[in-house]
Formats: structure tokens, sequence, C-alpha cells
């Protein structure tokens, strides 16, 4: 059975990194079938995706556009984990985050979440 | 960017009715990547529907998902107390809907 465990500050200061850390159990990182998810959520802006990252014989990593310029999803295969950075945060930043993965054979859909963090943005 | 945009924003229907949720695409999307889940209060979303219409592992024949193009739905039949809570759409594993909650009288 897959278990995915977030980890990481739930206190972050405005204009700092974000920075969450996703463990992952019962499948790799390296799973040539698998996507490894960073999502959010907040009352304002509802279920936001963040971005991927996944391994096709060669590493990929893709970013929704608002994010793009800010935010880095990397695996780590030694630990077989997966982390979220995002910089430059703000109060808007303050959210619920997600790790998931999602499937090839379920259309990249998310099969298996973590437990989510909550995370404030406060000095 | 696709943007989904799903309807009602709330339905309230008694035990044992049929609840019908629509999903609409701003551009057309491969029926292979709609993907439907539910979320409880406190709970993070579980997949329902992949593939627009493949119910995911443990998920009962209560639910179907079917459409093409632009245009989605989930069916919820004959419902049961657990099954209010929000129902949230998404394409390419990546962007969601706005979610429609499901009240239980």
């Amino acid at each position: 059975q897959v278990q995915l465990q977030q980890s990481g500050p739930g206190l972050v200061k405005p204009s700092q990194t974000l920075s969450l850390t996703c463990g992952i159990s019962g499948d790799t990182v390296s799973n040539d079938n698998a996507a490894w998810n960073w999502i959010r959520q907040s009352p304002s802006r509802g279920l936001e995706w963040l971005g991927r990252t996944y391994s096709r014989s060669q590493w990929y990593h893709e970013y929704a556009l608002s994010f793009k310029s800010r935010i880095t999803i990397n695996p780590d295969t030694s630990k077989n984990q997966f982390s979220l950075h995002l910089n430059s945060v703000t109060p808007d930043d303050a959210a619920v985050y997600y790790c998931a993965r999602g499937l090839v054979l379920t259309g990249l859909g998310f099969d298996c979440w973590g437990q989510g963090t909550l995370v404030t943005v406060s000095s | 960017e696709i943007v989904l945009t799903q309807s009602p924003g709330t339905l309230s229907l008694s035990p044992g009715e049929r609840a019908t949720l629509s999903c609409r695409a701003s551009q057309i999307v491969s029926s292979k990547y709609l993907a439907w889940y539910q979320q409880r209060p406190g709970q993070a979303p579980r997949l329902l529907i992949y593939g627009a219409s493949s119910r995911a592992t443990g998920i009962p024949d209560r639910f179907s998902g079917s459409g093409s193009g632009t245009d989605f739905t989930l069916i919820i039949n004959r419902l049961e107390p657990e099954d209010s809570a929000v129902y949230y759409c998404q394409q390419d594993g990546s962007s969601f809907g706005g979610g429609t909650k499901v009240e239980i009288k």
C-alpha cells in the first residue's frame, strides 16, 4: 500500500522560501508510470495544482504557469522522496499543501495523497 | 491554460435521490485525462473517477462518470449520508474545477 508522508514547517516568514518534503513508501520516486505532484488548497483559491516531477528515462519537471518563476520540485532518489520549494512567499501563499501521486494508469489522476500541511505565512 | 467550470455550486438532495454534477472545460479535454474527486471536511481529496468514466479502486458503482470534449458529468445514484462532500473535476493531472458541494438533507 502506497503512503505519502509530508514534513516541513507550518510557519514561513514573508519573502522567505516555503520548503516541504513528501516521503514515499510502497512505491519509488523513480517509477516510470508515476508522477509526483504538489497541490495546495485555500478557501479563496480552492484546489491549485502547483507542479510535478516524474521520470521517463530522464527527469522532467512541469509547473503551473502562475508559479513557474518561483517554484522548484525535485526528486531525491536516495531518500525516496520529493520536495517543494516556493520562493518569495506572501500571505497569499497560506494554504494547506498536499503531495500526491498520479499514475499513467489513471490518466495522471491522483490516487494517493499526503496528509496535508497547513502553512501560515506570517512574520 | 484550460479552465474547468463546475455547476451547480451546491446541490441539496435527500437520501436515495440522484445527484448530477457538471464540469465544463474552456477547451477540449482528452477524456483519458479527466478525473473526479470527493473531498469530505478535514480530509484530502479521494479519487473517484479517472479517464472520464472508470471508477477508481474501491469506489462503489453508485458513482459513474461520462462525457467528452468539453462537457463531463458525474452522477451519484441512491445518495447516502456519507456522500455529503465537495466534488471536484480535474484535467490532465493538473488544474481543478471550483467544486460542487453536495448536501444530504
